[in-house]
C-alpha cells in the first residue's frame, strides 16, 4: 500500500489566517481525494484533487475557502483560508492507486483547531 | 446518489464479547465498492478491508469477518472475541465507479470494549 505522508499533523490558528496542509505519497497513485470530518462526525468529501488542473468541489465547497493544488501524480496541498471556529475539523488526505485494484488510503489526518 | 448507514451509533461490550456493527448501504450502480475502516483515538483511518459488487462471498481476517449480501444490501463486520484494543469508531464506506471513485461514508459505529 501507499506510505502517505501528510502535514502538520496538528495546529491551532488565530481566526482569518489560512492553513496550508501537505499531502505526499511514496508513489505515483491514480486519484487524490480530501475529507473533512468535523467534531464527532463523520467523513465529508471536500474535493478530488485533479493533476494539473483544477480540482473538483463537492456541493458546499467552494475553491476560494479551499484552494487545492496537485501538481504532480505525488503531491497535493489543501489550504484552509480566512478561517473561522467552525473549520476546526480533522482534514485528511486520501489516495486510489489504481482503479482496477481500488484501495484507497488514508493520510494521519490533520487536525485543526481554530481559536 | 449514494447512502451509507450504519444504524448503530455507539456499541458497548464487555472483552470477549462477540460484536457485529451493521452497515446498510444504497446505490443504483451495479458496480461498486464497499469498505470498512477503523479510526483509532488517534484520529488515522486505518483500512480493513476492500469488497467489490461482484464479490458476496464473506471474509475471515483473525478476529474479523465480514458479510457481504447483496440481496439486503448489507455489508456487516463482526468481531469475535473483542479486545479493548479495538475500541474506535468504526466506518462503513462506499464507491461508485461512475460516479468519480470517491468514498462515501456512513455515520459511524462507536466501540468501547471494556474490560
Amino acid at each position: 500500500s501507499a506510505v502517505i505522508s501528510q502535514k502538520p499533523s496538528r495546529d491551532i490558528c488565530q481566526r482569518g489566517t489560512s492553513l496550508t496542509i501537505q499531502c505526499q505519497v511514496d508513489s505515483q497513485v491514480t486519484m487524490m481525494f480530501w475529507y473533512r470530518q468535523q467534531p464527532g462526525q463523520s467523513l465529508t468529501l471536500i474535493a478530488t484533487a485533479n493533476q494539473g488542473s483544477e480540482a473538483t468541489y463537492e456541493s458546499g465547497f467552494v475553491i476560494d475557502k479551499f484552494p487545492i493544488s496537485r501538481p504532480n501524480l505525488t503531491f497535493s496541498t489543501l489550504t484552509v483560508s480566512n478561517m473561522s471556529p467552525e473549520d476546526s475539523s480533522i482534514y485528511l488526505c486520501s489516495v486510489v492507486q489504481s482503479i482496477l485494484n481500488y484501495e484507497a488510503f488514508f493520510g494521519q489526518g490533520t487536525r485543526l483547531t481554530v481559536v | 446518489a449514494q447512502k451509507v448507514t450504519q444504524a448503530q451509533t455507539e456499541i458497548s461490550v464487555v472483552e470477549k464479547e462477540d460484536v457485529t456493527l451493521d452497515c446498510v448501504y444504497e446505490t443504483r450502480d451495479t458496480t461498486y465498492y464497499l469498505f470498512w475502516y477503523k479510526q483509532p483515538p488517534s484520529g488515522e483511518l486505518v483500512f480493513l478491508i476492500r469488497r467489490n459488487s461482484f464479490d458476496e462471498q464473506n471474509e475471515i481476517s483473525g478476529r474479523y469477518s465480514w458479510n457481504f449480501q447483496k440481496s439486503t444490501s448489507s455489508f456487516n463486520f463482526t468481531i469475535t472475541a473483542s479486545q479493548v484494543v479495538d475500541s474506535a469508531v468504526y466506518f462503513c464506506a462506499l464507491s461508485v465507479r461512475n460516479a468519480g471513485n470517491m468514498l462515501t461514508f456512513g455515520g459511524g459505529t462507536r466501540l468501547m470494549v471494556k474490560p
